[in-house]
């Protein structure tokens, strides 16, 4: 089956600097890239995605990107701001039965 | 749109007794997951339904833990008897069956403790 990695496990950045995150992926069948943020007591949401027919996306700050060749995708948030500070996870997904296959999370804490 | 709704945010319950938690999907969606997330393990996938069908519960712990979809609206998981290792946050997540992938729609998850 599918096995995702994601690096680093936690991460700390000054406001304002650039935060990126990393997975990587191990079934070439998959084929789309969802990105979700945790905050304290909540649920995970999803901020961004990817197919992959597309290299690159972009939704504001946020940022991601995705190589087939090379098996992996990552997340960047610039202009980072103290409400990013959350858990984020990535997966990965193939066609049948929408099943995803998340990675272990990444703690970004955004110093003020 | 109201999202995935859970019921109850929070549980707290003897070690022994039985457990029901609650899901409500989005509207018209098609799958419903329950998800587990624990500090040591991370978000485990339990089952997931397919148009109210149970399609793969590989991942749901022991007989104890049972789900059911009686219909498209309502999805539960019971925990019997529960034991403290069963502590965790659960979540329920729907999406719809389109090609290419979807997004999955989280709840906000209950919180369950068993002493």
């Amino acid at each position: 089956g599918e096995n995702v990695e994601q690096h680093p496990s936690t991460l700390s950045v000054q406001e304002g600097d650039s935060a990126v995150i990393k997975c990587t992926y191990s079934d070439s069948a998959s084929n789309y890239f969802p990105w979700y943020k945790q905050e304290l007591g909540k649920g995970p949401q999803l901020i961004i995605d990817i197919r992959s027919n597309v290299g690159e996306k972009k939704d504001q700050r946020i940022a991601v990107t995705l190589n087939k060749t090379a098996k992996h995708f990552s997340l960047h948030i610039t202009e980072t701001q103290p409400e990013d500070s959350a858990v984020y996870f990535c997966a990965a997904s193939m066609n049948t039965g929408n099943q995803f296959y998340f990675g272990t999370g990444t703690s970004l804490t955004v110093i003020p | 749109d109201a999202g995935v709704i859970q019921s109850p945010r929070h549980e707290v319950t003897e070690m022994g007794q039985e457990v029901t938690l609650r899901c409500k999907p989005i509207s018209g969606h098609d799958y419903l997951f329950w998800y587990r997330q624990t500090m040591m393990r991370g978000l485990e996938l339990l089952i997931y339904f397919n148009n109210n069908v149970p399609i793969d519960d590989s991942g749901m712990p022991e007989d104890r833990f049972s789900a059911k979809m009686p219909n498209a609206s309502f999805s539960t998981l019971k925990i019997q008897p529960s034991e403290p290792r069963d502590s965790a946050v659960y979540f329920c997540a729907s999406s719809l069956a389109l090609t290419g992938g979807t997004p999955q729609h989280f709840g906000d998850g209950t919180r369950l403790s068993i002493l």
